[in-house]
């Protein structure tokens, strides 16, 4: 199994441009969970998914963020327009039917200059 | 509201030592916890999970203590190796089913001196 795969590894963009990262779960994997990681914040749950559909969105910061998951198999966020204080390592996560235990992606670097 | 925190952001063990990492929680309603390990540029591990039914659990080399009635959390690592040294995680929610959300502490850096 190749795990939670993420893409980009790092991305670097300039303020006001539009952000788009992605997640591939864990084929079988349910529950799907968006996370951010700064140093002042620590780790944070944006969003989560339960059978592609979304849970809890209440820690989406502000509506220039968006997720969506169209399939079992992919999600996305999207940050439009992306600000400075939005770099971070954003962390994709899964999670089957029966557990909470939660497989990470290896995180996307976030650099908005 | 829901708060989870750890006591020390670093801790400095030798090799060969034993380790324990702490780490306190406020949600009463909390009843499944795990601990999470995350190596420099990788995404948070599993490492050991317990429920609020039990006090004790052990894996390989970690063990992991509940006291509901002070609602505090502790890992700890058995013969402390250089491959430990990483940033520490303590997460809980309610519920063992993934019905909701997993909320992290702020996490303990560990190091490990050869």
């Amino acid at each position: 199994d190749a795990g939670v795969i993420q893409s980009p590894r790092h991305e670097v963009t300039e303020m006001g441009q539009e952000v788009t990262l992605r997640c591939k779960p864990i084929s079988g994997h349910n529950s799907l969970f968006w996370y951010r990681q700064t140093m002042m914040r620590g780790l944070e749950l944006l969003i989560y998914f339960n059978n592609n559909v979304p849970i809890d969105d209440s820690g989406m910061p502000e509506d220039r963020f968006s997720a969506k998951m169209p399939n079992a198999s992919f999600s996305t966020l999207k940050i439009q327009p992306s600000e400075p204080r939005d770099s971070a390592v954003y962390f994709c996560a899964s999670s089957p039917r029966d557990r909470v235990v939660y497989t990470f992606g290896s995180g996307t670097r976030l650099t908005v200059v | 509201g829901e708060n989870v925190g750890l006591h020390l952001p670093t801790l400095s063990v030798q090799e060969g030592d034993n380790s324990i990492i702490n780490c306190a929680y406020s949600n009463s309603a909390s009843d499944y916890f795990i601990w999470y390990k995350q190596e420099s540029g990788k995404g948070p591990q599993f490492i050991i999970d317990i429920r609020s039914n039990m006090d004790k659990r052990q894996g390989q080399r970690v063990t992991v203590l509940l006291n509901k009635t002070v609602k505090h959390l502790s890992l700890q690592i058995a013969a402390t190796q250089p491959g430990d040294s990483a940033v520490y995680f303590c997460a809980e929610t309610r519920g063992s089913s993934n019905t909701g959300k997993l909320i992290f502490g702020q996490g303990t850096t560990l190091q490990v001196k050869p």
